[in-house]
Formats: C-alpha cells, sequence, structure tokens
C-alpha cells in the first residue's frame, strides 16, 4: 500500500520569506502523480499544484514550486514570498494513475498535513 | 456555479439516528468520493463510485453506506450514529482519465 508521510507536524514563517514543506512517499509504482493541496480555516481543500512522476520537470505554480526527487520519493513544497493568505494546513497527496476505463478508482492518499504559519 | 457542493454544511445530531449528506457535482466527472478527516485533520477515503463500480475502503462500518442516483450525484447515509463519527465528510469528483480530484467544502457532522 502507498504512503505519504510529512514530517512536519507545523512550520512558520515571515511574510515575504521562502519556506519548504517535505513530503515523502512509499510507491512500487513507476508511474503516479503527486499533489500538494491547501486547506485553509474556510476548511476548503484547494489543489496548489500537481506532478507527473514520468515527467523529470519539476512543476511550478506562480510562487510555488516544487522539487520532485523520484529516486528519493521526496517531493517538497516550496513557497517564495510568503503571504498572510498561504496560511493553511497542506497536504501532500499520491495517486496510483486509473487505467482509461476509469476503473478500479481509489482516490488520493494523503499525508498528515503540516500546519504553516505566516508570521506578519 | 459551485462545481461540487455537499449539503448540509454542518450537521449536530444525536446518538443512534440515521443521517444523510448529500452532494452533487456539475463538472461532468465519471468518478465521486467520499472522503472523511479526522479530529487531527487526517483525510482518508472512503467510498470512490465510478460508473455504477462501487469500490469500498474496508475499513468503513457496514453503517455508512453511498448511495449515487446518477452520475451527478452522490450521497452519503449513516445508521446508527456514534460519537466516534464525528468528523468533517468531504465529497469530491474527478473526470475519466483525470488525476486531481476537486472537492466539495465539507460537512461537519457533529453526533452528540
Amino acid at each position: 500500500a502507498q504512503t505519504v508521510t510529512q514530517s512536519q507536524p507545523e512550520m512558520s514563517v515571515q511574510e515575504a520569506e521562502t519556506v519548504t514543506l517535505s513530503c515523502t512517499y512509499d510507491t512500487s509504482e513507476s508511474d503516479y502523480y503527486l499533489f500538494w493541496y491547501k486547506q485553509p480555516p474556510s476548511r476548503q481543500m484547494i489543489l496548489v499544484i500537481r506532478q507527473e512522476a514520468y515527467k523529470q520537470q519539476n512543476a511550478t505554480e506562480n510562487r510555488f514550486s516544487v522539487n520532485f526527487q523520484k529516486a528519493a520519493k521526496s517531493f517538497s513544497l516550496k513557497i517564495s514570498d510568503s503571504q498572510l493568505g498561504d496560511a493553511a494546513m497542506y497536504f501532500c497527496a499520491y495517486r496510483f494513475p486509473r487505467g482509461d476505463s476509469g476503473g478500479g478508482a481509489d482516490g488520493l492518499t494523503f499525508g498528515k498535513g503540516t500546519h504553516l504559519i505566516i508570521q506578519p | 456555479d459551485t462545481a461540487v457542493s455537499q449539503t448540509p454544511k454542518y450537521l449536530v445530531t444525536q446518538m443512534g439516528n440515521d443521517k444523510s449528506i448529500k452532494c452533487e457535482q456539475n463538472l461532468g466527472h465519471d468518478t465521486m468520493y467520499w472522503y472523511k478527516q479526522d479530529s487531527k485533520k487526517f483525510l482518508k477515503i472512503m467510498f470512490s463510485y465510478n460508473n455504477k463500480e462501487l469500490i469500498i475502503n474496508e475499513t468503513v462500518p457496514n453503517r455508512f453506506s453511498p448511495k449515487s442516483p446518477d452520475k451527478a450525484h452522490l450521497n452519503l447515509h449513516i445508521n446508527s450514529l456514534e460519537l466516534g463519527d464525528s468528523a468533517v465528510y468531504f465529497c469530491a469528483s474527478s473526470p475519466q482519465g483525470g488525476t486531481e480530484a476537486f472537492f466539495g467544502q465539507g460537512t461537519r457532522l457533529t453526533v452528540v
């Protein structure tokens, strides 16, 4: 079974600084997807960034970027120029790809989350 | 406009009651899910439903039953509610061959 580990229960960063959230995972598959989701106090789950395992290039979305190390099974999230609105729980998630038929959908496996605090 | 919507957002009920949470998605997605987020914020999948195929997480008590009247809806019915069922329940959907899941806003269930 796949597992996702986030070793930092809580992180704190000064506004405008850069912070990196760690995530490691365990899988025997070679093709899969990795995600970072953000959950602010409103509790809405918001997709931050996605990485396909077959892509060597690290995904970026504006101030958010990942460092994907497939051999090490590591998938860290870097937030640059931190803003107060970035304060939230961040969840790393893994997904085994479904076939074209869509059958056997087993959803996302989540880590336990990292609570990110932004200091003004 | 809401892509995945759940009702109600909050639900307070007594032990032993039966309750339902409704979920609707207007994204045309083929697969829908229910996730449970416990008091420690841990998210775990409960069910997925794809093209009338239901996949059940073995750890989910059989008091929980998903019901899908059509592709756009996946409701969660819970019988004989227990204190330990208190949690936030999320509905989500994803497209055929898609990757990420789109989440509803969650339903906070409190059993007293």
